[in-house]
């Protein structure tokens, strides 16, 4: 079965840009959640969609968004990008039914402000 | 705020020695609680989850939950160079799929 895909795996952006991040789970599941890793704060729960609904929100700005499909695959989206949002960003695949899944990640996506 | 604290390390253990990882969390109605390996550059890889209170093993690895200390660790049996990695415990799941990750251990095992 394949994993957890993300694209692009890299990323270059200058501040004020916006930037579109997708995530493809794996088959059969239907929960999707997006990280921010960085050295300093470690990993951080940007949200969790189920369903095409989101489930769960942490605690960041509106600049950071996110969508799912019918088909699973998420986007996430960052607009007006600042230097701090420059980081790993992950997503977690589960099968979502039920709480507390076990969640698997993709790859990630670096994504550099300048 | 619900925080998972894990000892930050680093952790150096010898060879074939026993390796300890340990975490506390401080939202009770956490769920679920797994343990996770990132080698660097790579991202995190699923080794451990556990629900009960008690101990799951799982070939070299043990994990241990106690809900009522709010303790959550992982054991590595008879360590092994490859083991060398940042280990982070994760916790939650009462809401959905919304974990609260520690900062990770990072652990070196010296051949």
């Amino acid at each position: 079965k394949a994993g957890v895909t993300q694209t692009p795996r890299y990323l270059i952006k200058t501040r004020g840009q916006q930037v579109t991040l997708s995530c493809s789970p794996i088959s059969g599941h239907r929960s999707v959640s997006w990280y921010q890793q960085t050295p300093g704060q470690g990993l951080q729960f940007l949200f969790e969609y189920f369903s095409e609904t989101q489930r769960n929100k942490g605690n960041f700005p509106g600049r950071f968004s996110g969508r799912q499909f019918s088909n699973s695959r998420s986007e996430m989206n960052v607009s007006t990008l600042e230097l701090g949002d420059s980081a790993l960003y992950l997503c977690a695949s589960s099968r979502g039914q039920a709480l507390g899944n076990e969640q698997f990640f993709g790859p990630g996506t670096r994504l550099t402000v300048l | 705020q619900k925080e998972v604290e894990q000892n930050s390390g680093p952790l150096s253990v010898p060879e074939g020695a026993i390796a300890s990882l340990n975490c506390t969390y401080s939202d009770r109605g956490s769920q679920s609680f797994f343990w996770y390996r990132q080698y660097s550059g790579k991202s995190p890889e699923l080794i451990m989850s556990i629900y009960s209170n008690g101990d799951k093993e799982d070939g070299r690895f043990t994990a241990q939950l106690n809900k009522a200390s709010q303790y959550v660790s992982l054991l590595i049996r008879d360590s092994q160079p490859s083991d060398s990695a940042t280990y982070l415990c994760a916790g939650g799941g009462n809401t959905g799929n919304q974990f609260y990750f520690g900062t990770g251990t990072s652990l070196t095992v010296i051949p």
